[in-house]
């Protein structure tokens, strides 16, 4: 597809339960974030890959969180034991980062709810 | 600290009115600023990006403005129409070397256009 595409739109899990979200980036984009998105809230910064980089991992609220990305293509956020205050939009956007070359558009997926019950 | 702040938080227009959405930010070192339009129950839609030499940039009926001296930028809709109705976000870039700019998000102005 021509965006950036996320798996599952919406998930429904039991509190403690592990819960893996998936994000397919726009092809060639070396960029890719993960946002959180609270009702009615602002987006929150979880983490970001950058090519072969470390990512930043400065966002993430627990150790709870982790995300992984592999072969600087798909990446996938995962949450261990959820909680219900977890319950959230989960956005995954990504870029083409040229250093240099003028600033890129960041592209957004629709986004994965997320309930934990 | 590094923070965007919108104003109004809401608004409320009848079709066919403009509107002026505002954006106030401290960021350093600053790097770019965009506008975004996220429907609701979608992901974010880049309207606008300026960098800090550009201090106007239109899109369609979308025109967003930017004084880095003041640190302020607005997003200004003509002839609003009801599809426009969705939260509008300003977010800056805080630049760092190597490409990576770390996104500030503002809390978004919540649009309603009525008939």
């Amino acid at each position: 597809g021509a965006g950036v595409s996320q798996s599952p739109s919406n998930k429904v899990t039991e509190k403690g339960k592990d819960v893996e979200l998936r994000c397919d980036p726009i092809s060639g984009h070396t960029a890719l974030y993960w946002y959180r998105q609270s009702l009615g809230q602002g987006l929150e910064f979880l983490i970001y890959f950058q090519g072969n980089s470390a990512p930043d991992k400065s966002g993430l609220p627990s150790d709870r969180f982790s995300a992984e990305r592999t072969g600087g293509s798909v990446s996938t956020l995962t949450i261990q034991r959820t909680q219900q205050e977890d319950s959230a939009v989960y956005l995954c956007a990504s870029s083409l980062v040229r250093p240099g070359q003028g600033v890129d558009t960041i592209y957004f997926g629709e986004g994965s709810w997320l309930t934990v019950v | 600290k590094n923070q965007v702040e919108q104003s109004p938080q809401s608004l409320i227009i009848l079709e066919g009115k403009n509107c002026t959405l505002q954006c106030n930010y401290t960021v350093s070192p600053f790097s770019n600023l965009r506008w975004y339009k996220q429907d609701t129950g979608r992901g974010p839609v880049s309207l606008t990006i300026m960098t800090f030499s550009e201090n106007t940039k239109s899109n369609g009926r979308y025109t967003a403005t930017l004084d880095a001296d003041t640190k302020q930028s607005s997003l200004h809709i003509t002839a609003s129409q009801l599809s426009d109705s969705a939260s509008y976000i300003c977010v800056v870039s805080a630049g760092f070397s190597g490409g990576y700019n770390k996104l500030i998000f503002g809390a978004g102005t919540r649009l309603a256009v009525h008939p």
